[in-house]
């Protein structure tokens, strides 16, 4: 399995406060993405990096900022947590898309439940 | 990115072979047709990978006619393992913003 991993696993947090998701990886891949699961949207695309201090919004960006300061760590902060922001998140790398194909792989998620 | 159309979910029992069509009428010439698994609590992960006629790795076979705009996934003898949503996604290789839609829930039963 692809060297990823997202921390925390699981939160709870209140409606209003800062929550940051952390990704890391260890394979040195050059593109990062953060995603969120929700019931009958399969995956949405928030946010994504294509190199340190590169990063583009997806169709479901509203709400959320993301940094990536190294090539291993990619951050999502939910910068004032709202109930419509519960989910399950993913984040996930790639190699870069010029190569023999555009692969991701997904980390184990984070369940993000706001009260 | 091609916009894709895939059952909602198929129901299968242990042994049989399951086919999920996923149709994209709008396929652009450079554009891959890729698969993803994905079993409950966990990220999904890459299947299989396909341009044109026919792929097949240990997992699945994946079938494009030669028209390009539906393709099928094809599993063989599936297990109760096998009950995860399944994913079609259609892109250039140059695409790194990826579009899932909701999948097809395949259920195996015994």
């Amino acid at each position: 399995d692809a060297g990823i991993t997202q921390s925390p696993r699981h939160k709870v947090t209140e409606t209003g406060t800062p929550v940051t998701l952390r990704c890391h990886q260890t394979e040195n891949h050059r593109y990062m993405y953060w995603y969120r699961q929700d019931p009958g949207h399969g995956l949405r695309l928030i946010h994504y990096s294509y190199g340190v201090k590169d990063t583009d919004k997806g169709e479901v960006s509203d709400g959320y900022s993301v940094s990536r300061s190294k090539t291993e760590d990619f951050l999502l902060t939910l910068e004032s947590a709202t109930s419509s922001q519960t989910s399950v998140y993913f984040c996930a790398i790639s190699e870069s898309p010029t190569g023999s194909s555009y692969e991701q792989y997904f980390g184990p998620g984070t369940r993000l439940t706001v009260t | 990115l091609a916009k894709t159309t895939q059952p909602i979910s198929m129901d299968s029992y242990e042994g049989q072979e399951v086919n999920i069509t996923c149709s994209h009428n709008n396929i652009a010439t450079n554009d891959y047709i890729t698969w993803y698994q994905q079993f409950p609590s966990q990220g999904p992960r890459f299947i299989i990978q396909g341009y044109k006629t026919k792929v097949t790795n240990e997992v699945a076979s994946l079938f494009i006619p030669a028209d390009r705009k539906s393709s099928t996934l094809s599993l063989p003898r599936v297990s109760l393992s096998d009950t995860a949503v399944y994913y079609c996604l259609v892109g250039d290789r140059g695409d790194y913003k990826l579009s899932f839609g909701a999948g097809t829930t395949v259920t195996v039963r015994a």
